[in-house]
């Protein structure tokens, strides 16, 4: 268990409609990133943000958009979903988000577009 | 373009068969190379950075060394719970992204 949790676990919508995940990092963490994993293109570093501010943006589509709260944890939300947004959704953590830092990943959230 | 390029694609082993995985890697200046397994539907973890030519570092069965172009994570006599995808990314300097390569699929032949 890496202390970064996800939710949900599973989802299933359809075409057009807009849903949000969600992510708490591990206690003390200052930085979350997301990413995109699918079986034709790996993971994709899609965004991060460090204590509330973006830091990197990565392929990210601009139906999609990210925040990190007050209270560190992030949301990402995507809109207008297509067949091929269904893929495994990643949130990381880290202290600092530097390059010395050790990113500790959630279990993910399968989103399944019908 | 900054690039990440893994091989082999996949990997069966046999005890006692050691082997290594390369990572190729193109970007304009490196901050940080990293390597992480995988195991199915879950996320990666961790297992080590390096930044500069010449690194090495070492957890238990795997050696993980840095070159100006390339990487490789050396596996000695694997054991069948390190079957996973061991998947390396890099960050390029002046940027915080991180670009990761296709992975390399292990699989343990007992």
């Amino acid at each position: 268990d890496s202390g970064v949790t996800q939710t949900p676990k599973h989802l299933i919508t359809a075409t057009g409609q807009r849903v949000t995940l969600r992510c708490s990092p591990r206690s003390g963490d200052l930085s979350v990133y997301w990413y995109q994993q699918s079986l034709d293109q790996g993971l994709q570093f899609l965004i991060q943000y460090y204590n509330g501010e973006e830091r990197a943006k990565g392929n990210i589509l601009e139906r999609f958009s990210a925040q990190q709260f007050p209270d560190l944890h992030s949301e990402l939300n995507l809109s207008s979903l297509e067949l091929g947004d269904s893929a495994l959704y990643f949130c990381a953590s880290s202290l600092s988000g530097t390059s010395t830092d050790t990113q500790y990943f959630g279990p993910g959230t399968r989103l399944t577009v019908l | 373009e900054d690039q990440v390029t893994q091989s082999p694609e996949a990997l069966r082993l046999q005890e006692g068969e050691s082997s290594s995985l390369n990572c190729s890697y193109t970007v304009s200046g490196l901050r940080g190379l990293f390597w992480y397994r995988q195991d199915p539907g879950k996320g990666p973890e961790f297992l080590f950075t390096l930044y500069s030519a010449g690194e090495e570092k070492e957890k238990e069965r795997l050696k993980a060394t840095l070159t100006k172009k390339e990487s490789f994570l050396h596996i000695t006599a694997p054991k069948p719970e390190d079957s996973a995808t061991y998947l390396c990314a890099v960050q390029a300097t002046g940027t915080y992204k991180y670009i990761f390569g296709t992975g390399t699929r292990l699989k343990f032949l007992a």
